[in-house]
C-alpha cells in the first residue's frame, strides 16, 4: 500500500530564504505525485506533478520538486521565500489505475519578514 | 472559468440532524470525491464516484452518504450517525483517477451547535 511522510508539521523560513519542505513516499510500483498548497479556509490548489516524464518538475509560483527513487523522496523547494508563500503544503500519491489519493499530514510554512 | 462550486460555506448541525453538503462541477470531470479534513491529520477520503450513479466507501464513510445522479454533482449527506461531524469538507474531481491531478472547491465549515 502506498502511503506519504511529510516530515516537519510547521517550517519557518526568513523571506528570500530558501523553502525546502520534504516528502518521502512508500510504494511498491512507480507512484504519481502531487503537491498542492492551501490558504486558509480554502481548497487545495495544484503547485506540480510527477507522472513518471522528468524527475526534475517545475510547478507553479517559483516550486520545483525532484524525483528521487533511490532515496523515496519528492522533496518541494523554492530559491527564494516570499511572504506570500506562507501556506499549509500537502504531498499526495497515488497509482496508476486507482482512484484513491493518498494524502500527508501537510507542512505549514511561515515565512518571516 | 471552470470549476468546482461548495455550497454552503459554513453549516452548522443540530444533534439528530441530518444535513447536506453540495457539490458541484463544470469541468466535464467523471470522477468525484469526498474528503474530512481535521487539523494535523491531512485528508481523508470520504466517498468517491468514477462515473456517474456508481460510488465507493473511502477510508471513513461511516455515519456519511453520497449519491451520483448527474456528472456534475455529488452531494454529501452527514447523518446523525456520524457522532463527530465537526471538520472541513472539500470536494474534489478529476478526469480520471491515476495520474490525473485533482481540482478541489473551497471547502464547507461544518459544526455542530
Amino acid at each position: 500500500a502506498q502511503s506519504v511522510t511529510q516530515l516537519g508539521s510547521h517550517v519557518s523560513v526568513s523571506e528570500g530564504a530558501l523553502v525546502l519542505l520534504r516528502c518521502n513516499y512508500s510504494s511498491s510500483v512507480p507512484p504519481y505525485l502531487f503537491w498542492y498548497v492551501q490558504y486558509p479556509n480554502q481548497g487545495l490548489q495544484l503547485l506540480l506533478k510527477y507522472t513518471s516524464a522528468a524527475t526534475l518538475v517545475k510547478g507553479i509560483n517559483g516550486f520545483e520538486a525532484e524525483f528521487k527513487k533511490s532515496e523515496t523522496s519528492f522533496h518541494l523547494t523554492k530559491p527564494s521565500a516570499h511572504m506570500s508563500d506562507a501556506a499549509e503544503y500537502f504531498c499526495a500519491v497515488t497509482l496508476s489505475g486507482t482512484y484513491k489519493y493518498i494524502f500527508g499530514t501537510g507542512t505549514r510554512l511561515k515565512v518571516l519578514a | 472559468d471552470g470549476g468546482i462550486t461548495q455550497s454552503p460555506k459554513y453549516l452548522f448541525r443540530k444533534e439528530g440532524q441530518n444535513v447536506t453538503l453540495s457539490c458541484e462541477q463544470n469541468l466535464n470531470h467523471d470522477a468525484m470525491y469526498w474528503y474530512r479534513q481535521d487539523p494535523g491529520q491531512g485528508l481523508r477520503l470520504i466517498y468517491y464516484s468514477q462515473i456517474v450513479n456508481d460510488f465507493q466507501k473511502g477510508d471513513i464513510a461511516e455515519g456519511y452518504s453520497v449519491s451520483r445522479e448527474k456528472k456534475e454533482s455529488f452531494p454529501l449527506t452527514v447523518t446523525s450517525a456520524q457522532k463527530n461531524p465537526t471538520a472541513f469538507y472539500l470536494c474534489a474531481s478529476s478526469i480520471t483517477g491515476g495520474n490525473q491531478p485533482q481540482h478541489f472547491g473551497d471547502g464547507t465549515r461544518l459544526s455542530i451547535l
